[in-house]
């Protein structure tokens, strides 16, 4: 059974620093990881898709890479802002046969103005 | 093109009533996905479906929920006899193709409440 895992839950930094948030899965049989961001109360907010063959994509300030024989990936933010601040969520297929995403429970960051 | 659209945005029921949520895939998607947030919990994966057929149900509870697309129209998780634990976030993602290769867009999600 595939799980993710998001380290760390919380993060709160000053504006201006770069950062990344970590993301790692059990099962290394991946087709793609998704990124999305989620703020209070609202959906999700699709990131950064990376296909099982790529090792990174970029967006803007942000910079995620990928792993598949570790299990691991990271998001880069660079130059953060307030508008940053928001839960950020690494997904996964679930695999086993099953078609959904499972998701790790996120990293909430906070970047202090 | 307008992205996901997910109807009533916030739902109060009932235990004992019945929960209709709808999902509106974007243009030009016909697969759909359901997910499940509970509070202070991650996001659950319930069904996927295309047109007129569920494909795969596996994180759906045996009993009191289900879940179509029909040919036409949105596509809706019905949650029959709702109970207290049914309190939750319900969020609809959508994809152009089959879920192993392809970006899934989620929408803005209903927040059931059971009183």
């Amino acid at each position: 059974k595939q799980e993710v895992t998001q380290i760390p839950a919380a993060l709160s930094v000053p504006e201006g620093e770069n950062l990344v948030l970590n993301c790692s899965f059990t099962d290394s049989a991946i087709y793609n990881l998704q990124w999305f961001r989620q703020d209070p109360g609202k959906g999700l907010t699709s990131l950064l898709l990376i296909q099982s063959s790529q090792r990174e994509q970029t967006s803007g300030r942000l910079n995620a890479s990928l792993d598949k024989s570790s299990g691991r990936s990271t998001l880069y933010i660079a130059a953060s802002q307030p508008g940053d601040s928001a839960t950020y969520l690494c997904a996964v297929p679930l695999g086993g046969g099953a078609d959904g995403l499972t998701f790790g429970k996120g990293t909430h960051l906070i970047i202090q103005p | 093109n307008a992205g996901v659209m997910q109807n009533p945005r916030h739902l109060v029921r009932r235990r004992g009533q019945e929960a209709r949520l709808r999902c509106s895939p974007m243009k030009g998607h016909s697969h759909v996905y359901w997910y499940r947030q509970l509070p202070e919990e991650g996001l659950k994966f319930m069904v996927y479906l295309q047109k007129e057929n569920i494909i795969d149900e596996s994180g759906m509870p045996k009993e009191r929920f289900s879940a179509e697309f029909p040919k036409e129209g949105p596509s809706i998780l019905r949650i029959q006899q709702v109970v207290r634990g049914d309190s939750a976030a319900y969020f609809c993602a959508s994809s152009p193709r089959g879920p192993s290769s392809y970006e899934q867009y989620f929408g803005p999600g209903t927040r059931l409440t059971v009183t």
